[in-house]
């Protein structure tokens, strides 16, 4: 298994810019969630998804979207790239919506200019 | 929402030193998790401890849900040890993350 996977490693956008950061996981989890990290601050929550077709905002969904077609995949789409959004982007899986151990993929660097 | 509290923020070890880390939050919870954040950056899990206590070699964690804290004990650190340690409760379909204990271990 791969366990969790995140494309890119590394992004530089431009202000205004779009992109969707990539999400994979093969473990055949139900839960799949997006965080962000920002120095000082922990990883906060921008959007989570209990299985295909589902998904709901966490703490920090602003100028994030996301969808969960299958139950593999579950991207993170910038429409419109601002300067707040640089950060580090983790994507994370577990078995179910009902409280088990979560995994994390190596996350994604994203710098917005 | 539930509001997860970690101390201390920073923490400085010579290496063969123990620690003891501290998570406490605001609310039931049906899950806690502690993670290692290394260097380079990578999430590491520690502990999956939504009650009781648990051993990991060098590591141990205890949750007492009914007071609503965790801690997390490091014994004998070495300077591999060193990153930022996070504890994360799962409430309603939510892992909520404390702001992380910075640890360096000197040799």
């Amino acid at each position: 298994n791969a366990g969790v996977t995140q494309t890119p490693k590394f992004q530089v956008l431009k202000t205004g810019q779009s992109m969707t950061l990539q999400c994979a996981q093969d473990m055949n989890h139900e839960y799949m969630s997006w965080y962000r990290q920002d120095p000082g601050m922990g990883l906060r929550l921008i959007h989570y998804s209990v299985g295909a077709g589902i998904t709901d905002q966490g703490e920090v969904p602003n100028g994030y979207n996301v969808s969960r077609s299958t139950t593999e995949d579950f991207p993170l789409r910038l429409l419109s790239a601002a300067p707040s959004q640089t950060s580090v982007y983790f994507c994370a899986s577990s078995y179910s919506r009902f409280s088990y151990e979560q995994y994390f993929g190596p996350g994604t660097r994203l710098t917005v200019t | 929402g539930i509001q997860v509290e970690q101390s201390p923020p920073d923490l400085i070890l010579q290496e063969g030193a123990n620690s003891t880390l501290r998570c406490n939050f605001s609310d039931s919870v049906n899950n806690l998790q502690w993670f290692h954040q290394n260097p380079w950056g990578q999430l590491i899990n520690l502990f999956y401890i939504p009650s009781g206590t648990k051993q990991n070699g060098r590591l141990s964690a205890t949750t007492v849900a009914t007071e609503r804290y965790s801690l997390l004990y490091i014994s004998s650190s070495q300077t591999t040890d060193s990153g930022v340690y996070f504890c994360a409760v799962y409430g309603t379909y939510k892992y909520i993350f404390g702001t992380g204990t910075r640890l360096k271990v000197l040799a």
